[in-house]
């Protein structure tokens, strides 16, 4: 069956330091793969977009990786911030929608 | 700004009362969507209007309906609110239809089934 499985369990990091997040799915075959930002009781926030013949994308701070063999895209915030404290979303394309993941809680203290 | 919009923030209805959810937008996309999303869960795509297209997701119940009477307007109707039915509805858009395009979220609406 289709899954996309990122890590239930918050992530708690402190700040200054990297935080990586993953997001692996299995019998899809996405040709683009999004990352969003949800804030409690708040609507998703885009952040970046990553296409399948790029290996990397980067934002500021932000950067993205996506391995179509290992079927993994990997999400880093270098110099992590306590207002980086969120709900990270990742979402893959499937037939022209998308499909999002649960999303990993992510906790950056000072 | 430029800027989807959801009325209400909240809103309390009781087991089987008909309900509606509004969303607009100024952003002049052309498709619009709804999403249901639980508590710690994904959303869940209900269903989606490509301009005046109405596209149902397969497992959206029939409970659900929906209604775009122009390019800013996107209406969600619940005709029978069941306890399960509470949950944050969040309206959607982007310029086009695909997995390459940004959708730009709402605020949501929290349900409350009482």
């Amino acid at each position: 069956s289709q899954k996309i499985e990122q890590n239930s369990e918050a992530l708690n990091i402190q700040e200054g330091k990297t935080a990586t997040l993953t997001c692996n799915y299995t019998n899809y075959s996405p040709a683009y793969l999004q990352w969003y930002r949800q804030d409690p009781g708040r609507g998703p926030v885009f952040l970046l977009l990553i296409r399948e013949n790029e290996k990397e994308k980067r934002k500021e701070r932000l950067k993205v990786t996506f391995d179509t063999t290992l079927k993994q895209s990997l999400f880093h915030i270098t110099a992590s911030q306590p207002a980086d404290s969120a709900t990270y979303l990742c979402a893959l394309e499937n037939t022209d929608k998308l499909i999002f993941g649960t999303g990993t809680r992510l906790q950056v203290f000072p | 700004d430029a800027m989807v919009i959801q009325n209400p923030r909240y809103q309390v209805t009781q087991f089987g009362k008909p309900v509606t959810l509004s969303c607009s937008q100024t952003l002049n996309h052309n498709v619009m969507y709804w999403y249901q999303q639980k508590s710690s869960q994904a959303p869940k795509l209900l269903f989606h209007y490509y301009d005046k297209d109405f596209n149902n997701e397969a497992d959206t119940p029939d409970n659900f309906q929906s209604r775009r009477p122009n390019t800013s307007f996107c209406f969600l109707d619940i005709r029978s609110p069941g306890l399960g039915d509470a949950a944050m509805y969040l309206c959607a858009t982007s310029r086009e239809n695909g997995g390459d395009d940004t959708q730009y979220f709402g605020p949501g609406t929290r349900l409350t089934v009482l």
